[in-house]
């Protein structure tokens, strides 16, 4: 159980154009899910957390007009790169928590996004 | 100074070797700790995870953390090349609220 499905899993996209990322919680419901964005090499940095049918926390020094995520069911939660440039290539993973559980934080398997 | 401390590696180790990978950390808050293996382009997976201070054990994988000390371990025993990969530890404070990573050892376990 407790599976989180993340699609696309790789894109190519031109400077300027936005792309939207995926994440859905396939059998469970997750008021909450994190976005995630990972350099080669380096730990996971949060991005923001996203909740159900209210405005997502992003984390300091994340820029919420061009990293627009929107939770609008209990099992699909979107992040869209806007206006994308190079700098924003990297690899995004979102997570999802599973009620009531402290250690059910399930990942989904990442997009790596180019930007070229 | 991070809230989490974890030496990247990379970390090699002959096949059959017990290894141990630590995390420090400076949040007294936390109260959650998990170990995630995280194979290369793929998202992370849950691989251990314990409460408070403590051990667990589950096959050959065990998990050890030391709140006095702010330290928390994890020992691989009979290692197989199969075990590499980058092992992120992950802490937090319950209740839903978000994860803290380290930034992840990478181990190579050789033939």
């Amino acid at each position: 159980g407790a599976v989180v499905s993340q699609h696309p899993s790789w894109v190519i996209c031109k400077s300027g154009t936005s792309v939207k990322i995926e994440c859905r919680s396939l059998d469970f419901q997750a008021t909450t899910m994190f976005w995630y964005r990972q350099f080669p090499k380096q730990s996971l940095m949060l991005m923001a957390t996203s909740n159900e049918g209210s405005k997502a926390t992003y984390e300091q020094g994340v820029e919420k007009d061009k990293f627009l995520i929107n939770h609008a069911s209990l099992t699909l939660s979107t992040l869209t790169v806007t206006s994308a440039h190079p700098e924003d290539s990297s690899f995004y993973i979102c997570s999802a928590r599973v009620e009531g559980n402290n250690y059910g934080y399930t990942f989904g398997s990442g997009t790596r996004l180019t930007v070229v | 100074q991070k809230e989490v401390e974890q030496d990247p590696g990379p970390l090699s180790v002959p096949e059959g070797a017990i290894v141990s990978l630590n995390c420090t950390y400076s949040n007294s808050a936390f109260q959650y700790f998990m170990w995630y293996r995280q194979y290369s382009r793929k998202g992370p997976e849950l691989l251990m995870y314990t409460y408070s201070s403590g051990n667990k054990e589950d096959g050959r994988f065990t998990a050890q953390v030391d709140k006095s000390s702010k330290y928390i371990s994890l020992f691989i025993r009979d290692s197989q090349p199969s075990d590499s990969a980058t092992y992120l530890c992950a802490m937090g404070t319950g209740g839903g609220n978000k994860l803290t990573f380290g930034t992840g050892t990478q181990l190579k376990v050789e033939l």
